[in-house]
């Protein structure tokens, strides 16, 4: 399957400062990513999805101007959480589609402000 | 739409009875679907997948069912074991292709020594 690599693996962040999420396709070109959060004991929420060349598209109720999202190449897209406050503490994944060949996951980020 | 933002339901087998998890699915146009097993701070681990032409599918220990007629999707497990312990989510492509995967909430699997 393919293989993707997202990094920092868990972050802890003072509130109000920033944090930037990787996510890398090693072994493919991915024009599009996935971004989904997880809350505790809860179900992954697509966030928004990044497009090589062009904007994100946001879900409904999702900030962009706190969730920056980038898709700088066509194997990396990285998500900016700005200004970062406690309710943001969350585990955020990465997803690029593969077209029905398993979806495999990035590995996470577990995202901790204090 | 998805079911989320619920606490997870938990089922509880004894270790090498059978485990079904059962999952509603949402869009009748989704072609494929896919079970994740994800284990405490770590990502979902891909387990199997079903395309919607068919109605069942066996992997290693593990076997998906797919009825499209009411939606329904299940993962059956085995001879369960302690290493089985996860929360299970199924999830569904709404359509063929570059689209985001819609996770089901996902269910909580204690297997009792």
């Amino acid at each position: 399957g393919a293989v993707v690599s997202q990094h920092p693996s868990r972050v802890i962040c003072k509130s109000g400062t920033s944090v930037k999420i990787e996510c890398r396709s090693l072994d493919f070109q991915a024009t599009t990513m996935f971004w989904y959060r997880q809350f505790p004991k809860q179900s992954l929420m697509l966030m928004a999805t990044s497009n090589e060349g062009s904007k994100a598209t946001y879900e409904q109720g999702v900030e962009k101007d706190k969730f920056l999202i980038n898709h700088a190449s066509l194997t990396l897209s990285t998500l900016t959480v700005t200004s970062a406050h406690p309710e943001d503490s969350s585990f955020y994944i990465c997803l690029p589609p593969q077209l029905g060949n398993g979806y495999t996951f990035g590995s996470g980020t577990r995202l901790t402000v204090v | 739409g998805e079911s989320v933002g619920l606490h997870l339901p938990t089922l509880s087998v004894q270790e090498g009875d059978n485990s079904i998890i059962n999952c509603a699915y949402s869009n009748s146009a989704s072609d494929y679907f896919i079970w994740y097993k994800q284990e405490s701070g770590k990502g979902p681990q891909f387990i199997i997948d079903i395309r919607s032409n068919m109605d069942k599918r066996q992997g290693q220990r593990v076997t998906v069912l797919l009825n499209k007629t009411v939606k329904h999707l299940s993962l059956q497990i085995a001879a369960t074991q302690p290493g089985d312990s996860a929360v299970y989510f199924c999830a569904e492509n709404p359509n063929s292709g570059n689209t985001p995967l819609v996770f089901g909430k996902g269910t909580r699997l204690s297997v009792i020594a």
